[in-house]
């Protein structure tokens, strides 16, 4: 079962609509990120946080914002949307060194389309 | 830099037929290397870490190994199921807890 959950799952959206992808987990991670996946190409981190009222940005430069105010929900916003925005977006979150694995947790994702 | 190269891009297998996959990396001081399985339209899914090189895991007909450049997936005797898209990422001891993928593999089992 999954534990970490997207929302939507899909989402068409006009250009220059403000949107929020929704992310949320019940496994009281500290640790979450966003990553985008274009079709056959790697992920790219966007946006990390490490715990409450701490955010980051990621390797790849990105448009949006994310807010972390409760340890289990990190939503991602983008202002402005673009056809350039158009991509699958990831939230994953992972436990600490010591505590098991700590691989990642994956959501199954939002595909976004801007037109 | 830290970096990830998957190969092959994709592998054709029949049923039954074993083969491995390779993940180079090359990470300033590795905390741990990971692979994930991804189903098409969907988020990638754990399946080994492996933090030091001589390091082996299984799970299943999958066996992971590491060595001090690169990891190899090993799969053995193949099911249609097991076709999927297999992703290698690496952690750096320096990079925070920062994950970076490689582009993965697509393995087709045919039966």
């Amino acid at each position: 079962e999954a534990d970490i959950y997207q929302t939507p799952r899909y989402l068409v959206i006009g250009t220059g609509k403000k949107i929020t992808l929704e992310c949320s987990q019940t496994m009281g991670h500290d640790k979450m990120y966003w990553y985008q996946q274009d079709p056959g190409m790697e992920l790219h981190l966007i946006h990390y946080s490490y715990g409450v009222n701490s955010t980051e940005k990621g390797d790849l430069s990105s448009e949006s914002t994310v807010s972390r105010i409760r340890t289990e929900h990190f939503p991602l916003t983008l202002e402005s949307a673009r056809p350039s925005h158009t991509s699958q977006y990831l939230c994953a979150s992972s436990s600490d060194p010591g505590q098991g694995s700590y691989g990642y947790t994956f959501g199954s994702g939002t595909r976004l389309t801007v037109v | 830099e830290d970096q990830v190269t998957q190969s092959p891009e994709a592998l054709r297998l029949q049923e039954g037929e074993s083969s491995s996959l390779n993940c180079s990396y090359t990470v300033s001081g590795l905390r741990g290397l990971f692979w994930y399985r991804q189903d098409p339209g969907k988020g990638p899914e754990f399946l080994f870490t492996l933090y030091s090189a001589g390091e082996e895991k299984e799970k299943e007909r999958l066996k992971a190994t590491l060595t001090k450049k690169e990891s190899f997936l090993h799969i053995t005797a193949p099911k249609p199921e097991d076709s999927a898209t297999y992703l290698c990422a690496v952690q750096a001891r320096t990079g925070g807890f920062k994950t970076i993928f490689g582009a993965g593999t697509r393995l087709f089992v045919k039966a």
